[in-house]
C-alpha cells in the first residue's frame, strides 16, 4: 500500500489557519486521499476526501499538488475544538477501501 | 438518531479469559470494521466485512475472531491467545462501493486485561 508521511506535531493559535501537509510519493492513479481526524478518546471522524482537485467542505478545505505527490489540508480559522490527531490516508479499490492509519498530526490549539 | 454504538465503554477481564465486544450499527451500511489502537499510535485493522456472513482478516487478525450474522451487528472476541489484549477498540462502518465512501466510527471500548 502506498504510504503517506505527516510531521507529528503542530501548533496554531485560536482563529488562525492550520495548513497541515502530508506527502505520498508513491501515490498511485486511483488513490483517493483521506483525511480523518480524532479527538482525545473519541473514535476518528471524516474530515474531507479528494482525487485530483482542491476540495472544500464546511469543516476544511485540501489543497492537492498538481502531480499529487502531496497535499494540505487547510482549517481555515482553527478552534480549541480542533485540538486533535489528524491522518492522511490513501484509499484505493484495489485494497478493498482499507484504510490505513499512520500515527497521524497531533495539532494543538492555543487560546 | 443513526450510528454506531460500542459496549461497554471501559471492559476489565482477567488473564486468560475471552471477552466480546459489542458494535451495532444503524446506518444500513454493509460494510463493518474493527480497529484497535495503542497509547500514541494510529488505528490497525483486525478485521472486516463487507457483506452478512463473509468477514476478511486485516492486518492484525491473529488472537481475535468475529462474526457477521445480521448486518446491523459485528461482535469481535478477543481470545486468550491474543498476547497483549489491552487496548482501545474501534469499530467502523461505512456504505459499500465506492472508494469515497466514508467510515463512520463508534465511541469505542478500552479493554484492560489484568
Amino acid at each position: 500500500d502506498a504510504k503517506t508521511t505527516q510531521p507529528n506535531s503542530m501548533e496554531s493559535n485560536e482563529e488562525e489557519p492550520v495548513h497541515l501537509p502530508c506527502n505520498h510519493s508513491t501515490i498511485s492513479g486511483t488513490d483517493y486521499i483521506h483525511w480523518y481526524r480524532q479527538l482525545p478518546s473519541q473514535g476518528p471522524e471524516y474530515v474531507i476526501h479528494g482525487l485530483t482537485s482542491n476540495v472544500n467542505n464546511r469543516m476544511a478545505s485540501l489543497a492537492i499538488a498538481e502531480d499529487r505527490k502531496s497535499s494540505t489540508l487547510i482549517l481555515h480559522r482553527a478552534t480549541l475544538r480542533d485540538a486533535a490527531v489528524y491522518y492522511c490516508i490513501l484509499r484505493a479499490y484495489s485494497n478493498d477501501y482499507k484504510l490505513s492509519f499512520g500515527a497521524g498530526t497531533t495539532v494543538t490549539v492555543r487560546a | 438518531d443513526g450510528g454506531i454504538t460500542q459496549s461497554p465503554k471501559y471492559l476489565f477481564r482477567k488473564e486468560g479469559q475471552n471477552v466480546t465486544l459489542s458494535c451495532e450499527q444503524n446506518l444500513n451500511h454493509d460494510a463493518m470494521y474493527w480497529y484497535r489502537q495503542d497509547p500514541g499510535q494510529g488505528l490497525r485493522l483486525i478485521y472486516y466485512s463487507q457483506i452478512v456472513n463473509d468477514f476478511q482478516k486485516g492486518d492484525i487478525a491473529e488472537g481475535y475472531s468475529v462474526s457477521r450474522e445480521k448486518k446491523e451487528s459485528f461482535p469481535l472476541t478477543v481470545t486468550s491467545a491474543q498476547k497483549n489484549p489491552t487496548a482501545f477498540y474501534l469499530c467502523a462502518s461505512s456504505r459499500q462501493g465506492a472508494v469515497s465512501n466514508e467510515q463512520f466510527f463508534g465511541p469505542g471500548t478500552r479493554l484492560t486485561v489484568l
